[in-house]
């Protein structure tokens, strides 16, 4: 247990639903992320989250749009996805400054039928 | 940004200590060397992290150069709950983790 949570821990849906990924973090942290995780590839940054605000956006596509009403929740909106988005999709949280230590959830799998 | 060179797998019995050295020839003065370890369908779990030459905790030890330019993870005798993916990250000391990536890792295998 690391302290981040994520709901679902598995997700099936088509290509014209609308979902919504949720972390939620009790460490404290002031920054939270969102990364991609595909079969046989390196986790992929996604968003960064820094005090509720946007820091990072590495050119992820509109159909993943990121949400972070606070410090302690972040959500990752999803429409129209293809299947090439199935994967792994971790949450993670870390203090702003000065750690290397970021906390990961435990996922959520993905599969875009 | 540095980048990070690792074995892409390596192979160990049980009860042996296992050491994975991470290669970061152009790390920074500031940058922070890092090591998460991830079970398949799970989230990286942090291991250890250090800027120069050893730091221990209860569950491995870093070994830093003097150059810093590799960092080496040493698992002491591990079991086959230590088959994993191993990954090393450099980073800044403060901020800057929006740029860190984290690579292919070393696939560990702990063999009865």
């Amino acid at each position: 247990e690391t302290g981040v949570t994520q709901t679902p821990r598995h997700l099936v849906m088509g290509m014209t639903n609308k979902k919504s990924l949720k972390c939620e973090q009790h460490l404290g942290h002031n920054a939270m992320y969102w990364y991609k995780q595909s079969a046989k590839k390196p986790l992929e940054l996604m968003f960064v989250y820094s005090l509720e605000e946007r820091v990072e956006n590495n050119s992820v596509p509109s159909r993943f749009s990121p949400e972070c009403p606070n410090s302690s929740h972040l959500f990752l909106h999803l429409h129209t996805l293809q299947p090439e988005d199935s994967a792994l999709y971790l949450c993670a949280s870390s203090q702003e400054t000065g750690s290397g230590a970021q906390y990961f959830g435990p996922g959520t799998r993905l599969l875009v039928l | 940004l540095a980048k990070t060179t690792q074995p892409i797998s390596m192979d160990s019995y049980e009860g042996q200590e296992v050491n994975i050295t991470c290669s970061h020839n152009n790390i920074a003065t500031n940058d922070y060397i890092t090591w998460y370890q991830q079970f398949p369908s799970q989230g990286p779990r942090f291991i250890i992290q250090g800027y120069k030459t050893k730091v221990t905790n209860e569950v491995a030890s870093l070994f830093i150069p003097a150059d810093r330019k590799s960092s080496t993870l040493s698992l002491p005798r591990v079991s086959l709950s230590d088959t994993a993916v191993y990954y090393c990250l450099v980073r800044p000391r403060a901020g800057g983790y929006q740029k860190v990536t984290f690579g292919t890792g070393t696939k560990l295998q702990v063999i009865p």
